[in-house]
């Protein structure tokens, strides 16, 4: 079974910055991962922050980014809003026939 | 504008079979990888199966391959999910999701439907 890590929380203060990572149980991530991230607030559905590691949609505020960091995905929120207290999760592409695993989630508080 | 409304989830036995409807708008539905996704209460979301525009491909995750099974029609701009031999674990809200660009996996994503499975 594919097991995608990711800290289970983590918290920052308003206007700081945080790192958020995600990883295989064992191994790395590189680009052929396709790294993306989700935002989920309480009761919504997942909304789209970044696809293939690095790429922002149309929507996705500007303080987001995201990139490889010592063999691991990343998501960096720069400049922290409040509004941004929220679950995040990764999702990693394996292809194959189970091509798609979301990481664990990470429970980022703003305080 | 996307719109994506999942429909067909209620209350079922463990044992039974449950049909999932995603009705889509606001986009060409033909031209897009669509996903159907997750979520145990309380839980982390779970990728549980894809499949190509036309319908010529699907992939799952391990855990419910050979019971559930994707499927579209592209005529009525629909999505389904077909489950079968439902179990406890399988009880969540269901998502279906469109993707975007080459590897923007689910970057629409619809209000969910909740699946429980209980006897």
């Amino acid at each position: 079974q594919t097991v995608v890590t990711q800290e289970p929380s983590l918290t920052v203060s308003p206007g700081g910055t945080v790192t958020l990572t995600c990883a295989p149980r064992n191994g790395e991530v590189t680009s052929s991962f396709h790294p993306n991230w989700f935002q989920q607030k309480p009761g919504q559905p997942p909304r789209a922050l970044i696809y293939s590691t690095t790429n922002k949609h149309s929507w996705t505020p500007a303080r987001f980014s995201g990139s490889l960091l010592g063999g691991k995905a990343a998501l960096t929120l720069s400049g922290v809003q409040p509004e941004d207290e929220a679950d995040y999760y990764c999702l990693l592409y394996y292809g194959g026939a189970q091509p798609w695993v979301f990481g664990g989630g990470t429970k980022l508080t703003v305080l | 504008e996307v719109q994506l409304v999942e429909s067909g989830g209620g209350l079922v036995q463990p044992g039974g079979s449950l049909r999932l409807s995603c009705a889509a708008s606001g986009f060409p539905f033909s031209r897009y990888w669509m996903t159907w996704a997750r979520q145990a209460p309380g839980k982390g979301l779970e990728w549980v199966a894809n499949l190509k525009e036309d319908g010529s491909e699907t992939y799952y995750v391990d855990s419910v391959r050979g019971r559930f099974t994707i499927s579209r029609d592209n005529a009525k701009n629909s999505l389904y999910l077909q489950m079968n031999s439902l179990r406890d674990e399988d009880t969540a809200v269901y998502y279906c999701a469109r993707g975007a660009e080459p590897f923007a996996e689910a970057s629409h994503w619809g209000q969910g439907t909740l699946v429980t499975v209980s006897s």
